[in-house]
Parts: C-alpha cells; sequence; structure tokens
C-alpha cells in the first residue's frame, strides 16, 4: 500500500530557530501532498498544498513567510518552521493524494518549541 | 465556507453497545472520509464514501452517506475495547481530490469492559 514517511518523528527547538520538516512518498509518486498542524486535544487543520514544481497554496491565516513550503520532487515536500516560538508547538502531519480520492497521512512530527 | 460537525464529541460506552457518530457537512461534497487516530499516533484510514448511498463496512464498524441530507454516520457495533480512540470524518470541498481536507473536531470514543 501507499506508505507517507515523515522526518524527524520528534523535535525539540529553542526559540527563534528554524526546523525542517520532511514527508516523503515511498512507493510512489505524489503530485500533490498536504500539510496539516494538530494542536494538542483538537482537530486536524489543513495549512497548505504542496504542488511539485510550483509554489504552495496556503489556508487563510496560515503566514507563508513562517512555513516555507517546498515540493522539488515527486517524492519529497519539506515544511520549514522559521524563527520557532513556543505557539508553534504542534503535531504537524502531512498527506499525500493517490489514486484520485485515496488521501494517506504520514506519522507525524511533533515540534515542541521551548 | 466549508464547516464539517461531529457528535458527539465525547462518548463513553460499554463493550457489546451499539452506537453511531455523526457528521454533517455545511456545503456539497464529493469525497467524505472517516479516520481514527490512537493517542500520540497519525491518522488510519478507515472508509472513503464517494457517492449517495454508499455504505461501507469493516468489521464492526459500518459508515453510510447521504450527499442530500450532506450526512454521514459512522455505526459500532458491539463494541470492543480495541475500538477505543478518536474518530473523525473529513470532507473534500471541490471535484477531483485536488484540494486538503476539512475536518470535524473529532468523537472521542473510550469503550469500557
Amino acid at each position: 500500500g501507499a506508505v507517507v514517511s515523515q522526518h524527524p518523528s520528534r523535535v525539540i527547538c529553542k526559540s527563534g530557530t528554524s526546523v525542517k520538516i520532511e514527508c516523503r512518498s515511498l512507493d510512489f509518486q505524489a503530485t500533490t501532498m498536504f500539510w496539516y498542524r494538530q494542536f494538542p486535544k483538537q482537530s486536524l487543520m489543513l495549512m497548505a498544498t504542496s504542488n511539485e514544481g510550483s509554489k504552495a497554496t496556503y489556508e487563510q491565516g496560515v503566514e507563508k513567510d513562517k512555513f516555507l513550503i517546498n515540493h522539488a520532487s515527486l517524492t519529497l515536500s519539506t515544511l520549514t518552521v522559521t524563527s520557532a516560538h513556543p505557539e508553534d508547538s504542534s503535531f504537524y502531519i502531512c498527506s499525500a493524494r493517490v489514486r484520485g480520492y485515496e488521501q494517506y497521512f504520514g506519522p507525524g512530527t511533533r515540534l515542541t518549541v521551548t | 465556507e466549508l464547516k464539517v460537525e461531529q457528535n458527539p464529541l465525547f462518548l463513553s460506552m460499554q463493550e457489546g453497545k451499539n452506537y453511531t457518530i455523526y457528521c454533517n457537512y455545511s456545503t456539497t461534497s464529493d469525497r467524505l472520509y472517516w479516520y481514527r487516530q490512537d493517542p500520540g499516533k497519525s491518522l488510519e484510514s478507515l472508509f472513503v464514501l464517494l457517492s449517495n448511498g454508499a455504505v461501507k463496512q469493516e468489521g464492526r464498524l459500518m459508515a453510510s452517506l447521504d450527499t442530500k441530507a450532506r450526512l454521514s454516520t459512522l455505526h459500532i457495533t458491539a463494541a470492543v475495547h480495541d475500538l477505543s480512540a478518536t474518530y473523525f470524518c473529513a470532507v473534500g470541498d471541490s471535484g477531483g481530490g485536488a484540494d486538503g481536507l476539512t475536518f470535524g473536531k473529532g468523537t472521542h470514543l473510550i469503550i469500557q469492559p
């Protein structure tokens, strides 16, 4: 089946630093990947849509200069949280669209900003 | 703006009982998803429903879709402890699967022996 991986699974960083999260499709090519954020005990919120070879599309209220998304190949999308602050601490999950309607989610990255 | 409402948000039930989780959405959609999330984990895909009247079953879980009522249900039959988790419904808001999903708030399900 379709497998999506994320790296790292957990990261702790200091306030003001930047963190890069990778999302890979392991056994398929994904022209479109999505990035979601989930705060504790809350639902998932779509942050942005990442399209291979083009600029990402951000949801309303998501700062594109803070959350940099790059989709340089058909198997890799990266999310960089720039100048992270404690309020950016969250569970970041990517997904990839497979075979039309199917979407498979990565295992998530737990970011803690101290 | 697409809105997705789930209820109940919290459900505690005994093993062996039946129950239904409801998912209402506000605008026309061509796809409805159900996911399971265990604590600290990502999402596990349960069902994708694409047409009016669609019904899918896997073990003790059955999902259905009524696009006219903009309502999906997730029915649990003879619940067992292993089904304890948070269940999310999610809706795509444009054709062809191009856009990301809008999620409900989730139903935190606890099944007690």
